[in-house]
């Protein structure tokens, strides 16, 4: 298996808080990406990044932000959690242009 | 918008049956197709993939049917087996776009024994 570590893997939070949500690699791959997984709408692309301090917004970036100082963490951030943020998340590893990108486990995030 | 479609969310196969899912694009400039599975409280992991320049590849019981002009691509289970019920979700991506890779919104297989 590929070096994801995800943490937490489970959390629930209260809205109006906010949440951060952690992936470190241990593959040192250069592109990093977090996915929201909900019923109905498969994998949806928050937020990527290809490089230390390059980062780039997805299709449902709204509510979200990321950082990545290090090449093995990027970190997601909740600024204000709301309910429709309620999902599991999914951090997602590549080591390059079309090359198989690495799962980790996921992170199941309810806001109540 | 989703860039890329698929179909059926769900499945229902007998064992020994043969299990077909498709999808669907609309950007030409897609040049990378992987099929991915889930197994539940699990995170997707790479099941096959192919590029454009063939319209077939097998991998075991697996394989990618891959229709360049009709902009479509099907995965084909051969001889499904409990085993194989889960989640499967198509992708596509673009050379050069940072490696970004679009999903389809995934459908759940059930093979029943």
């Amino acid at each position: 298996d590929a070096g994801i570590t995800q943490s937490p893997r489970h959390k629930v939070t209260e809205t109006g808080t906010p949440v951060t949500l952690r992936c470190h690699q241990t593959e040192n791959h250069r592109y990093m990406y977090w996915y929201r997984q909900d019923p109905g709408h498969g994998l949806r692309l928050i937020h990527y990044s290809y490089g230390v301090k390059d980062t780039d917004k997805g299709e449902v970036s709204d509510g979200y932000s990321v950082s990545r100082s290090k090449t093995e963490d990027f970190l997601l951030t909740l600024e204000s959690a709301t309910s429709s943020q309620t999902s599991v998340y999914f951090c997602a590893i590549s080591g390059g242009p079309n090359t198989e990108a690495f799962f980790g486990q996921g992170t199941r995030l309810t806001v109540v | 918008q989703q860039q890329v479609k698929q179909s059926p969310q769900s499945l229902i196969v007998q064992k020994g049956g043969i299990s077909i899912i498709n999808c669907a694009y609309e950007n030409t400039a897609f040049d990378y197709f992987p099929w991915y599975q889930q197994f539940p409280g699990k995170g997707p992991a790479l099941l096959i993939a192919i590029r454009p320049d063939v319209s077939e590849k097998k991998e075991g019981r697996f394989t990618i049917s891959f229709n360049k002009s009709a902009k479509q691509f099907s995965l084909h289970i051969m001889d499904s087996q409990p085993g194989d019920s889960a989640t499967y979700f198509c992708a596509a991506s673009i050379t050069g776009t940072r490696n970004k890779f679009y999903f389809g919104s995934g459908t759940k297989l059930n093979v029943k024994p």
